[in-house]
């Protein structure tokens, strides 16, 4: 399986915009590229997903390099609801997850 | 449209008993996920249900086992409890494969 490296930890100012980044060097060229949060005390949930395009939904965007080796999740204004681990994953059916970015949102 | 449930939200077992989970899908949802979150493990995938079928299994001992029933709702079942056990067991469900999955809240499971 293809893995994604991310940073193990990030901090943001509220309301300020967030990078989170993920590198993939050996995507191949039909993985997808998925990302998923976790809040506190609750199960993963869907945030974006994509192929080659940016993609926008109204969660985030997703910004993916030229090559596909690497991706950034952008949240355009961070909440404190967004304090959460994100995970890049590539393999969707079923998910692998890696260890994920914690977000610290700060008041 | 109500998400995915998740049944019993806790649940403590001791050692060598056996335990059960219970998922309600998404309605309309087909495909059911199952997936372990031990602590310093991370989320780890369990097994796969597809319109009655086991479809693919992580790498588990076969105590870990489940089933899907006609409604799509899925059950888990642990044998021979083990410490190691003590887990969050998150259920998944999709319309169909490739699709984004919801996660319920998961049922946290002590072994004791």
């Amino acid at each position: 399986d293809a893995k994604t490296t991310q940073p193990n930890s990030m901090e943001s100012n509220e309301e300020e915009p967030v990078h989170l980044p993920c590198n993939h060097s050996t995507i191949s060229g039909t993985d997808y590229i998925h990302w998923y949060r976790q809040l506190p005390s609750q199960g993963p949930e869907y945030v974006i997903h994509g192929l080659t395009s940016n993609v926008n939904n109204r969660m985030a965007s997703l910004a993916i390099a030229e090559d596909r080796k690497s991706s950034t999740l952008i949240l355009h204004r961070a909440t404190l609801r967004d304090a959460a681990v994100y995970y890049c994953i590539l393999r969707d059916d079923p998910l692998v997850f890696g260890k994920g970015t914690r977000l610290s949102v700060i008041a | 449209e109500a998400g995915v449930t998740q049944s019993p939200t806790h649940l403590i077992k001791t050692r060598g008993q056996q335990a059960t989970l219970r998922c309600s899908p998404i309605s309309g949802h087909t495909s059911v996920y199952w997936y372990q979150q031990a602590l310093g493990l991370g989320l780890q995938f369990l097994l796969w249900y597809d319109e009655g079928e086991e479809r693919n299994r992580g790498n588990f001992p076969p105590r870990f086992s489940g089933r899907q029933f006609p409604n799509y709702s899925s059950e888990l079942n642990v044998n021979a409890l083990e410490l190691e056990d003590s887990a969050l067991y998150l259920c998944a469900s999709t319309p169909y494969s490739n699709q984004p999955q919801h996660f319920g809240d998961g049922t946290r499971l002590s072994i004791l």
